[in-house]
């Protein structure tokens, strides 16, 4: 049964990197046609797609073009987790952040890890 | 981007009588080479993450009780919750998958007993 475990801290100061990791249990975070997405939901923006990363014979990337500028999604295959970076964090950047995992084939989320409420603030 | 719209914002109903969302997409979601309708339907209750419960519009996710039921194609289509039980009170989402990396999300139904 495969599972999603958040880490990462709850505050982070205006412009400073936002930093989550998202460990996996019962998958690879390396296998091919697995997306690892980040998706994060705040009540003035309802649920928001970030970026994702996926192995297909190399790593792949997509980003929200809202984000696109500031964030990093990184894979850790020897710790089978990945990551997320926001860079020059604002208020707006408050919310409840997701790491989940796609349907295979489909980008429906069928893994979804257990939410992370990040504040940013001074 | 694709702007998804769900209506109504929220509803009451009776126990054991039937919910209706409806989802809208501002440009069809529907793949023509394969048939394919790139919708997914998802329910949140207070604390927990989204639940998949549908995808490809109408395929139910393994687990999910089969009184949940999606339909449509293109740009309308429609979660139904038969015989609504105590435990499905919750936000539902739409969500279309057919742009990439640009998808997006209805901002929500609330589903409460009467």
């Amino acid at each position: 049964q495969v599972q999603l475990q958040q880490s990462g801290p709850g505050l982070v100061k205006p412009s400073q990197t936002l930093s989550l990791t998202c460990a996996i249990s019962g998958d690879s975070v390396s296998r091919n046609r697995a997306a690892w997405n980040w998706i994060r939901q705040s009540p003035s923006r309802g649920l928001e797609w970030l970026g994702r990363t996926y192995y297909k014979s190399k790593w792949y990337y997509d980003y929200a073009v809202s984000v696109k500028s500031r964030i990093s999604i990184s894979p850790d295959t020897s710790r089978n987790q990945f990551s997320l970076q926001l860079n020059s964090v604002t208020p707006e950047d408050t919310a409840v952040y997701y790491c989940a995992r796609e349907l295979t084939g489909s980008a429906a989320f069928g893994i979804w890890g257990q939410g992370t409420m990040v504040t940013v603030s001074s | 981007d694709i702007v998804m719209t769900q209506s109504p914002d929220s509803l009451a109903v009776s126990l054991g009588e039937r919910a209706t969302i409806n989802c809208k997409s501002s440009q069809s979601v529907l793949y023509n080479s394969n048939n394919q309708n790139y919708l997914a339907w998802y329910q949140q209750k207070p604390g927990q993450p989204p639940k998949l419960l549908i995808y490809w519009a109408s395929a139910r996710e393994s687990g999910v009780p089969d009184r949940f039921s999606g339909s449509g194609s293109g740009t309308d289509f429609t979660l139904t919750i038969s015989n609504l039980q105590a435990e499905d009170v919750a936000i539902y989402y739409c969500q279309q998958y057919y742009s990439t990396s640009t998808w997006t999300f209805g901002q929500g139904t609330k589903v409460e007993v009467k």
